[in-house]
């Protein structure tokens, strides 16, 4: 049974370009969750998704942050027109019920804009 | 707003040594509280986990307290290894909540 898989693990991109991070749960797992680490500073959560719907994307940045989990396919965390400050460690985790007691999580994804 | 805080922020210790690490927060009202531990550019791997309802909980080498009315956690790691080099984060998660709250971790140094 493999485990929450991310990718890219490593993600370059120039300052205005496009990153998405991928998120593909754990097998039978319909709760994704979305985290984001900066550099010196703990892990935030960003939004929680349920297959075809955004549940809380409270922890989101209101402009040029997106995420969905559609139907078919793994979640995706889309920023457009990347910015320096959005160089930051991804990390999704994923649950078999809401108020599961543990999460799991990916290996993430490093964004680095440059 | 849940504050997690973890003391020390790094900590270097010869091999065989017992460690321990300190994880506090300043709202008791909570579903559960998580150990991870995250190697340098890697992922999160789950610890251990404590129910609201316990006390501690084991894991071969490891052991985690929880003091909820005092808003603590420990982490004990017994008879260090190099391997045990990591940084260690604690999460809570409040009671009808998924959203975890997360320290900023202690960067551990296990000295051969």
């Amino acid at each position: 049974n493999a485990g929450v898989m991310q990718n890219p693990r490593h993600l370059v991109r120039r300052r205005g370009q496009e990153a998405r991070l991928r998120c593909s749960p754990m097998k039978g797992h319909s709760h994704v969750y979305w985290y984001r680490q900066l550099p010196e500073e703990g892990l935030k959560f960003m939004v929680y998704l349920q297959k075809e719907n955004i549940i809380d994307e409270s922890g989101m940045p209101k402009e040029r942050f997106s995420a969905e989990f559609p139907k078919e396919g793994p979640s995706i965390l889309r920023i457009q027109q990347v910015v320096r400050g959005d160089s930051a460690a991804y990390f999704c985790a994923s649950s078999l019920a809401v108020f599961g007691p543990e999460a799991f999580f990916g290996q993430g994804t490093r964004l680095t804009v440059v | 707003k849940q504050e997690v805080t973890q003391i020390p922020a790094a900590l270097s210790v010869p091999e065989g040594e017992n460690l321990v690490l300190n994880c506090s927060f300043t709202d008791s009202a909570i579903y559960n509280l998580q150990w991870f531990r995250q190697d340098p550019g890697k992922g999160l791997t789950s610890l251990l986990l404590i129910q609201s309802s316990q006390r501690e909980q084991t894991s071969g080498r490891l052991n985690a307290s929880l003091d909820k009315s005092s808003g603590r956690s420990t982490l004990y790691i017994a008879a260090s290894q190099p391997g045990d080099s990591a940084t260690y984060l604690c999460a809570v998660t409040p009671p009808n909540d998924y959203k975890l709250s997360f320290g900023a971790g202690t960067t551990v140094t296990v000295r051969a």
